[in-house]
């Protein structure tokens, strides 16, 4: 089955650190998401792709980076520049560059600084 | 500004009673509208959507939700909520990129 899979479901980061949350998706489809994600505020975003090697910052995207070297992946770096990073981390993805089909989430990764 | 507001935090309904969550948007034109729905610890899965055409738009488990052009809403129903409905429900709009409400979680009593 065609979905999208994010790792680890759990990671802990020391102050500091650097870290790298993965987001694969087999549905060929284009356009992939990070949204970011605390109790109460709903999803927000954090860098979008529409096409590979070529990514946009979305709303709160200081302190994470991205790359998009292939179609099917789309991992978000975590750089300690980000003051507060504990929260839980989405990615999506659509068929299209449009919003018209809705997007498939993956699980989430939760991520706790410790 | 392009926002959307559920106004509604937390709702707790009995098990086969009815359910409307709301949904308000505020954008320079019709946008695309879409309901999420999300289990503790999961990702969003989509409920249902409406760009155009029929305002009643009928989504999976069981849901609908009803477009008011007027009142620049969107609210979800459900006639009889069973109790793995229990979940967060994210309203969503947008035309090139989707803005999402901040939720609301419902509680099912037995």
């Amino acid at each position: 089955d065609g979905g999208i899979t994010q790792s680890p479901k759990y990671l802990f980061r020391k102050e500091g650190q650097n870290v790298t949350l993965s987001c694969e998706q087999n549905l060929n489809h284009d356009a992939m998401y990070w949204y970011r994600q605390d109790p109460g505020q709903g999803l927000r975003l954090i860098y979008y792709s529409q096409i590979v090697n070529d990514f946009q910052k979305g709303d709160i995207a200081e302190g994470y980076s991205v790359s998009r070297e292939k179609k099917e992946s789309f991992p978000l770096t975590v750089t300690s520049a980000q003051k507060n990073p504990t929260a839980f981390y989405l990615c999506a993805s659509s068929r299209r560059t449009g919003i018209g089909d809705g997007y498939t989430f993956g699980s989430g990764t939760r991520l706790t600084v410790v | 500004a392009q926002s959307v507001t559920q106004p509604d935090i937390h709702i707790t309904v009995s098990e086969g009673a009815s359910l409307e969550l709301r949904c308000n948007y505020s954008y320079g034109a019709t946008p695309y509208l879409f309901w999420y729905v999300q289990s503790p610890g999961q990702g969003l899965q989509l409920l249902l959507k409406y760009f155009s055409g029929d305002t009643l738009v009928q989504g999976i488990k069981g849901f609908e939700a009803e477009f008011k052009r007027s009142q620049s809403s969107f609210n979800l129903r459900k006639p009889s909520v069973h109790w793995s409905d229990a979940a967060e429900y994210f309203c969503a709009v947008g035309m090139n990129d989707m803005r999402f409400g901040a939720g609301t979680r419902l509680t099912v009593k037995p």
